[in-house]
C-alpha cells in the first residue's frame, strides 16, 4: 500500500512565524502536491512537483513557496503565517504515466494548521 | 479551467438505503475518481475509472464513467453508519492539465442507524 506521511496532525502557529509542513511518500512517486481545504471551498492546489528541485504554481500559491531536495519528501513554507492560512494541509502523491490518464493521487492524513 | 460540478451537496438516510450521487462537468475527462474523506482525516481512493462506458465496483460501491466523458455517478448500496463520510470526484483532462486533478467539492453523507 502506498503511504503519504505528514509531520504533523495538529499545528498552532503564531502570525508571522515561518512554519514547515512536512510530507514523505515510500511509493517512489513522480510527482507530489499540497493542497488546502476550507469548508465550502473544497481542495485547492498550492504547488505540485513532477521531479526533484521541480515546483509548480497550482491554484492559490500566494503566501506559500515549497521544496522538494529528495524524491520521497516534499515540503511546504508559510514564509509568514497569518490568520488567513488557518486551514487543512493535505500532501498527496502520485505516479502519473504519461498519456495513459493514469494519475491515481494518494493522499496523507493531513495537518489542521491554526494560526493564531 | 476544468469545473467539476458535484451533486447533492448533501444527504441524510436511513440505515439500508442506498445512495446515488454524481459529478458533470462541460469539459472531457479522461479520467474519473472517486474519494472519499473520514472526519479529520485525507481522503482515499474509492475507485478509478479511465473509459468512457466504464463501470467498476469495489464491495457496495459502484461507478460510472459516463458515455460522453463529462460525467460519472457513485451508488452506494445498503448503507451502513461507517459510510459516514465526504464523497468527492475528480477527473483528469490529460490535454490541457497534465497530472493536476480537478475535484468536486463534495457530498457530505449522513447514515442514521
Amino acid at each position: 500500500d502506498v503511504k503519504v506521511t505528514q509531520s504533523s496532525r495538529y499545528l498552532v502557529k503564531r502570525t508571522g512565524e515561518k512554519v514547515f509542513l512536512e510530507c514523505v511518500q515510500d511509493m517512489d512517486h513522480e510527482n507530489m502536491f499540497w493542497y488546502r481545504q476550507d469548508p465550502g471551498l473544497g481542495l485547492r492546489l498550492i504547488y505540485f512537483s513532477y521531479d526533484v528541485k521541480m515546483k509548480e504554481k497550482g491554484d492559490i500559491p500566494e503566501g506559500y513557496s515549497v521544496s522538494r531536495e529528495k524524491k520521497e519528501r516534499f515540503s511546504l513554507i508559510l514564509e509568514s503565517a497569518s490568520t488567513n492560512q488557518t486551514s487543512m494541509y493535505l500532501c498527496a502523491s502520485s505516479l502519473f504515466m504519461w498519456g495513459t490518464g493514469y494519475n491515481e493521487q494518494f493522499f496523507g492524513p493531513g495537518t489542521r494548521l491554526t494560526v493564531l | 479551467g476544468q469545473q467539476l460540478n458535484q451533486s447533492p451537496q448533501s444527504m441524510f438516510i436511513q440505515e439500508g438505503e442506498d445512495v446515488s450521487m454524481n459529478c458533470t462537468s462541460s469539459s472531457i475527462f479522461n479520467t474519473w475518481l472517486w474519494y472519499k474523506q473520514d472526519p479529520g482525516e485525507g481522503p482515499v481512493l474509492l475507485i478509478a475509472l479511465y473509459k468512457a462506458g466504464e463501470l467498476t465496483s469495489n464491495g457496495r460501491l459502484t461507478a460510472q464513467f459516463g458515455i460522453t466523458r463529462k460525467d460519472s455517478f457513485l451508488n452506494i448500496s445498503a448503507s451502513i453508519p461507517s459510510d459516514v463520510g465526504i464523497y468527492f470526484c475528480a477527473g483528469l483532462v490529460l490535454e490541457t492539465s497534465g497530472s493536476r486533478l480537478t475535484f468536486g467539492e463534495g457530498t457530505q453523507l449522513t447514515v442514521n442507524p
